[in-house]
């Protein structure tokens, strides 16, 4: 167990409609880092938060947002979704964003989104 | 730009036997970090093994050792004594400065396991 926390663990929706997914980090981790996989593909990283303030962007469509909060959760906003959103959404956190031990990501389960 | 080369998509190696996946990295910095993520069919990521990129000597957690070469800008794991449970995608990551410290993935290697 990572200590990342992921819900949903699976999300079944319909093209056009909007979901939000949340992540809590492990604690003290200030980083939040939101990727994307797609079915036997890679990750994409999406977008990083670093103690509520966007840290970096990644390949993230305008239809998609995130947000980090006082407390360190996430959440990454899906909208308009259509059927090539379909993947698994991994929140992984790190301590800050550079330096020692900050650079290892821990990652949760992962949630899996499926577009209908 | 960084990149992250996994040359091989899949391999397979025979219960108990030793088997070595290769990752080459792209970067102009000397100080930077590498890791091999492990993805098994649950589709958890696993952190593996991390090397920064200072340190000499080879980083080991159990079964697992890296061999980073650093001018060849090469950084294989070697998995000893092969378990069915090592059945899983893997993957090669680079964090430096000249990435902002997002890390930098390589494509995986699959990694079969015959028993």
């Amino acid at each position: 167990d990572s200590g990342v926390t992921q819900t949903p663990k699976h999300l079944i929706t319909a093209t056009g409609q909007r979901v939000t997914l949340r992540c809590s980090p492990r604690s003290g981790d200030l980083s939040v880092y939101w990727y994307q996989q797609s079915l036997d593909q890679g990750l994409q990283f999406l977008i990083q938060y670093y103690n509520g303030e966007e840290r970096a962007k990644g390949n993230i469509l305008e239809r998609f947002s995130a947000q980090q909060f006082p407390d360190l959760h996430s959440e990454l906003n899906l909208s308009s979704l259509e059927l090539g959103d379909s993947a698994l959404y991994f929140c992984a956190s790190s301590p800050a964003t550079s330096g020692g031990d900050a650079d290892t990501q821990y990652f949760g389960p992962g949630t899996r989104l499926t577009v209908l | 730009a960084q990149t992250v080369t996994q040359s091989q998509p899949e391999m397979s190696v025979q219960e108990a036997e030793t088997v070595t996946l290769s990752c080459t990295y792209d970067t102009s910095e000397s100080d930077y970090y590498l890791f091999w993520y492990k993805q098994p069919p649950s589709r958890q990521m696993i952190l593996v093994i991390r090397q920064e990129a200072y340190k000499q000597q080879n980083a080991t957690e159990n079964r697992f050792s890296v061999n980073f070469q650093k001018a060849a800008k090469s950084f294989s794991l070697k998995i000893s004594d092969s378990q069915l449970g090592d059945a899983a995608m893997y993957f090669c990551a680079y964090g430096g400065w000249d990435s902002n410290y997002q890390l930098i993935w390589g494509a995986g290697t699959k990694l079969i396991i015959k028993p």
